[in-house]
C-alpha cells in the first residue's frame, strides 16, 4: 500500500527566501509524481507533473525533482512571495492501481 | 476548455438523509476521479471511471455511497442515509489518460447536521 508524508507540515518563511519542500513515497511503482496547492477552501491547482522517466520539471520560480530509487520528490520554490501562501501537495500515481495517494500538505506562509 | 465544474458548491443536509453531488470534467477526458478531503488532510481516493467504467472503488467506501458517469460524461456521487462522519469536502478530478496531469474542481462542501 502507497504512503506519502510530507515534512515540514507547516513552514514559515520571511518574502524572498528560497525553500524547499518534501515528499516522500513507500512505493516506486508510479505513473507520475504530482504537485498540488490548494488555497483555504478551494479545490487543487496543478503545479507540475513529472512522470516516472523524468528527473524534474520546472515551470516558473518552480522546480520539482523526482528520485524513484530513495522514494523522494522536492519542490523547490526561488524567491518566495506572499502570494505563494498556500498549502502544497504532492500526490503519487501508482500503476498497479491507477489512483493517486495524497501526502497531507505543507502549509507554507511568507511573510511581508 | 472550462474546467473541471462541480455542483453544489455546498450543501446542508440532517443526518439520514440522501445527498447527490454532480461533477463535470473537462471535454474529452477519460479519467474521472471522486476524493474527499477533511480538514488539515491531503486528499482520500474514493473511485475512478475510465469512461463510464468503473474501475476501482475504495475500500473506505461503504454501502451507502455509490458512483456513477452515465455515456462517459459527467459523474454523480450519492450517498444514502449520510452520516456526519460524511461530513467533508468532496473532490472531483479528471485527466485525459492515466499518466497526464489530474486537474481538480472547486469541490462540493457536505455538512451533516
Amino acid at each position: 500500500k502507497q504512503e506519502v508524508t510530507q515534512i515540514p507540515a507547516a513552514l514559515s518563511v520571511p518574502e524572498g527566501e528560497n525553500l524547499v519542500l518534501n515528499c516522500s513515497f513507500t512505493d516506486s511503482a508510479i505513473y507520475n509524481l504530482q504537485w498540488f496547492r490548494q488555497d483555504p477552501g478551494k479545490g487543487l491547482t496543478s503545479l507540475l507533473l513529472i512522470q516516472s522517466s523524468q528527473r524534474e520539471q520546472t515551470s516558473g520560480r518552480l522546480n520539482a525533482s523526482l528520485d524513484k530509487s530513495s522514494g523522494r520528490s522536492t519542490l523547490y520554490i526561488a524567491a518566495s512571495q506572499p502570494g505563494d501562501s498556500a498549502t502544497y501537495l504532492c500526490a503519487a500515481l501508482n500503476t498497479n492501481s491507477g489512483k493517486s495517494t495524497f501526502g497531507d500538505g505543507t502549509t507554507l506562509t511568507v511573510k511581508p | 476548455d472550462t474546467g473541471v465544474s462541480q455542483d453544489p458548491r455546498h450543501k446542508i443536509t440532517k443526518r439520514g438523509q440522501n445527498v447527490t453531488f454532480r461533477c463535470d470534467p473537462i471535454s474529452e477526458h477519460n479519467r474521472l476521479y471522486w476524493y474527499r478531503q477533511t480538514l488539515g488532510q491531503g486528499p482520500e481516493f474514493l473511485t475512478y471511471f475510465q469512461n463510464e467504467a468503473q474501475l476501482e472503488k475504495s475500500r473506505l467506501l461503504s454501502d451507502r455511497f455509490s458512483a456513477e458517469r452515465p455515456k462517459g460524461s459527467f459523474s454523480t456521487l450519492e450517498i444514502q442515509r449520510t452520516e456526519q462522519g460524511d461530513s467533508a469536502m468532496y473532490l472531483c478530478a479528471s485527466s485525459l489518460v492515466v499518466w497526464e496531469t489530474q486537474y481538480f474542481g472547486p469541490g462540493t462542501r457536505l455538512l451533516v447536521l
